[in-house]
C-alpha cells in the first residue's frame, strides 16, 4: 500500500512565479491536510480538505495561497506570486477521519530565489 | 483557541542519558498523538493515547497521558544516536473543529 505521495520533492522558483504542490493521499484516505514548516520550527497547519470541500482553511494566508482536492486526482496547494518568505517545507498528510492518525508525505521543499 | 505547548524547545544529551519532552494543552484533550521527525525527513506517527492516566511503552520510549487529559510526556531511556530528531505531540479537543493541533516540537540532539 503506497504511502502519501508528494511531488515535486524539491521546487525552485523565482520571485513572482507560481508554485504548484501536489499530494496524493494514501489509498482509502479522503481527508487531506497541508502544513508548512520552516527550518528548525514546528508544523504550522494551513488547510484541511475532504474531497471537493475545504473544511478548515484557518491557517492559510489570505492572499496568494489556495488549495483544492478535486473529485479525481491529487490535492493541489497553489502559491501565486511567490516571495522569499514562502521558502519552506510543505507537508501533506492524509487520514481516514479528522481525528484519526495522520500519515505524512515526504514533503516538498520550496526555495524562492 | 486551542493551544498545545511543548517544552523544552531543544535538548542536547550525551548518548546514554535519559530524555523527556512535555506537552501541555490549554483545553482537555480527547486524545493525544506523538510523532517523530528525523532531520530532513517527515513526521512519522509513533503512538496515540486516549485514556486518562494511560501509559504506553515502545522499547525505550514511555508515553504518558495525564489524569486530567491536559498534558502528556514522552520519556526516552538511555538515548542513542538513532533517537535524534524532532518529537511532536498533537492533540484533539472536542468542539475546536475536532482537528489535530500540533505542538511546536522538541528537537533532540544526541552527542556520542
Amino acid at each position: 500500500n503506497a504511502g502519501v505521495m508528494q511531488n515535486p520533492r524539491h521546487l525552485v522558483r523565482r520571485r513572482g512565479q507560481e508554485a504548484r504542490l501536489r499530494c496524493s493521499p494514501m489509498k482509502g484516505h479522503s481527508h487531506v491536510y497541508w502544513y508548512r514548516q520552516l527550518p528548525e520550527e514546528g508544523l504550522k497547519f494551513m488547510v484541511y480538505l475532504q474531497k471537493e470541500n475545504i473544511i478548515d482553511e484557518s491557517g492559510m494566508p489570505k492572499e496568494r495561497f489556495s488549495a483544492e482536492f478535486p473529485k479525481e486526482g491529487p490535492s493541489i496547494l497553489r502559491i501565486q506570486q511567490v516571495v522569499r518568505g514562502d521558502s519552506a517545507a510543505y507537508f501533506c498528510a492524509s487520514s481516514t477521519g479528522r481525528q484519526e492518525t495522520q500519515y505524512f508525505g515526504p514533503g516538498t521543499r520550496l526555495l524562492v530565489l | 483557541g486551542q493551544q498545545v505547548m511543548q517544552i523544552p524547545q531543544y535538548q542536547h544529551v550525551q548518548e546514554g542519558e535519559d530524555f523527556t519532552t512535555y506537552c501541555n494543552s490549554s483545553t482537555t484533550l480527547s486524545n493525544i498523538q506523538w510523532y517523530k521527525q528525523r532531520p530532513g525527513g517527515h513526521p512519522v506517527f509513533l503512538i496515540q493515547l486516549v485514556k486518562s492516566g494511560e501509559v504506553k511503552k515502545q522499547k525505550r520510549l514511555t508515553f504518558q497521558f495525564g489524569e486530567a487529559k491536559k498534558n502528556s510526556s514522552l520519556h526516552i531511556t538511555a538515548t542513542q544516536t538513532t533517537d535524534v530528531g524532532t518529537y511532536f505531540c498533537a492533540g484533539i479537543t472536542w468542539g475546536y473543529g475536532n482537528k489535530l493541533v500540533f505542538g511546536a516540537g522538541t528537537i533532540l540532539r544526541v552527542k556520542s
